[in-house]
């Protein structure tokens, strides 16, 4: 089983969707969360960082947190044809070396 | 600012050449990361640098020779690499050691023939 599992898609949405890019980790000790953007060819962006359960906003994104569950997702309201990249997760614990999923390619048709 | 910025973009080299890839960030961050991506998967750590010494080494061929110059540098040296080392070569940045948001560079993307 891998540290971070996260569903590779494709994803495709209409413009205007709400997007629901969802990880699950199995490592209780993993503390810090994120969310990396990553368009064709180009380095990761980092968009979220949050550390506690619960909800973080920035923006037109939305991360969540469940430890309990060991589950986080990444909405992303009214989408945007210039969404469309892979979205990594990446979590850390106290060895402060990120454990990447293995990315969700999203599509968001105009 | 949170620009790392690396060159070249783009390097193609044969099995029998020396090169080198070179990071640049100027945010004063004291901990630098190189990472290798193949297409479609995520990208996968080979050194960390911490206060601009080596402090994690995945496991790396010695094909692949980390450098740091100074806290804003980060080389990568390459000699005698294998087809299978073509991939997107990226660095990253983070505060510190200790801090958990990297920053990472557009990358370099290598192609060995």
């Amino acid at each position: 089983q891998k540290e971070v599992e996260q569903d590779p898609g494709p994803l495709s949405v209409p413009e205007g969707a709400i997007v629901s890019l969802n990880c699950t980790y199995s490592n209780s000790a993993f503390q810090y969360f994120m969310w990396y953007r990553q368009y064709s060819r180009k380095g990761p962006e980092l968009l979220m960082y949050t550390y506690s359960s619960g909800n973080k906003e920035d923006g037109r994104f939305t991360a969540q947190v469940d430890k309990s569950s060991k589950y986080i997702s990444l909405f992303i309201r009214d989408s945007q044809p210039s969404d469309s990249a892979t979205y990594l997760c990446a979590i850390t614990g106290s060895a402060r070396q990120l454990t990447f999923g293995s990315g969700t390619q999203l599509t968001v048709l105009p | 600012d949170t620009e790392v910025t690396q060159t070249p973009k783009h390097l193609v080299m044969g099995m029998t050449n020396k090169k080198s890839l070179k990071c640049e960030q100027h945010m004063g961050h004291r901990a630098m990361y190189w990472y290798k991506q193949k297409a479609k998967k995520p990208p996968e750590l080979m050194f960390v640098y911490s206060y601009e010494k080596l402090s994690i080494n995945e496991s790396v061929p010695s094909r692949f020779s980390p450098e740091c110059p100074n806290s804003s540098l980060l080389n990568l040296h390459l000699h005698a690499l294998q087809p299978e080392d073509s991939a997107l070569y990226l660095c990253a940045s983070s505060q510190d050691p200790e801090r958990d948001e990297q920053y990472f560079g557009p990358g370099t993307r290598l192609t060995v023939t």
